[in-house]
């Protein structure tokens, strides 16, 4: 099992729409937790942190369940300049400063 | 303005050479990070660095080697032991180990 797994996608969905995307993580212990988008060659810069009682930031909303072992981004009201790869991050050995990608989601958002 | 530089942005290496690529930050970051990236494919962590004179290996470190004797620099070689080179190069820092990356704008090597 990968340390940190997301559905590649794509999710095409229309503008207005609201979509949703998880990301599994397999060390129980980890403790920090992120969302980064990236677009078309360029480098990948951070959307949210993740904190254990949830953030939201206008459109977007991260959650995290413990125990469950994911966290979720959700995305209201879609734009098309929300088309991307979204990326989850997760430090997954406890204080090692090993910091794991997930291998992203695309995200279409179509007029 | 504070940042990561990495350099050069592209480069091309004939097959069996070694190249370095740099990274250097004035963010006062403690930890650095190098990842490579495939086309369609996530960021995979080659090495990383918590602390000045300290690294360890990521999940995909073979021919591959790092070196970080000052706070601001984490250099990547690429040696011609690493069988598929070309990919893009991304290197980061952060604050501390749990805390936000800030990424460098990318190295693209193609080995011809």
């Amino acid at each position: 099992r990968k340390e940190v797994e997301q559905d590649p996608g794509p999710f095409n969905v229309p503008e207005g729409a609201t979509v949703a995307f998880n990301c599994t993580y397999s060390n129980s212990a980890s403790q920090s937790f992120f969302w980064y988008r990236q677009d078309c060659r360029k480098e990948p810069k951070l959307l949210m942190s993740v904190y254990s009682s949830g953030n939201e930031d206008g459109r977007f909303t991260a959650q995290l369940n413990r125990a469950s072992q994911y966290i979720s981004l959700l995305i209201r009201d879609s734009k098309l300049s929300d088309s991307a790869t979204y990326l989850c991050v997760v430090n997954t050995a406890g204080n090692t400063g090993k910091l794991i990608f997930g291998q992203g989601t695309t995200l279409q958002v179509k007029p | 303005d504070g940042g990561i530089t990495q350099s050069p942005k592209y480069l091309f290496r004939k097959e069996g050479q070694n190249v370095t690529l740099s990274c250097e930050q004035n963010l006062n970051h403690d930890a650095m990070y190098w990842y490579r990236q495939d086309p369609g494919q996530g960021l995979r962590l080659i090495y990383y660095s918590q602390i000045v004179n300290d690294f360890q290996k990521g999940d995909i470190a073979e021919g591959y080697s790092v070196s970080r004797e000052k706070k601001e620099s984490f250099p990547l070689t690429v040696t011609s032991a690493q069988k598929n080179p070309t990919a893009f190069y991304l290197c980061a820092s952060s604050k501390s180990w749990i805390g936000e990356l800030f990424f460098g704008e990318g190295s693209r090597l193609t080995v011809l």
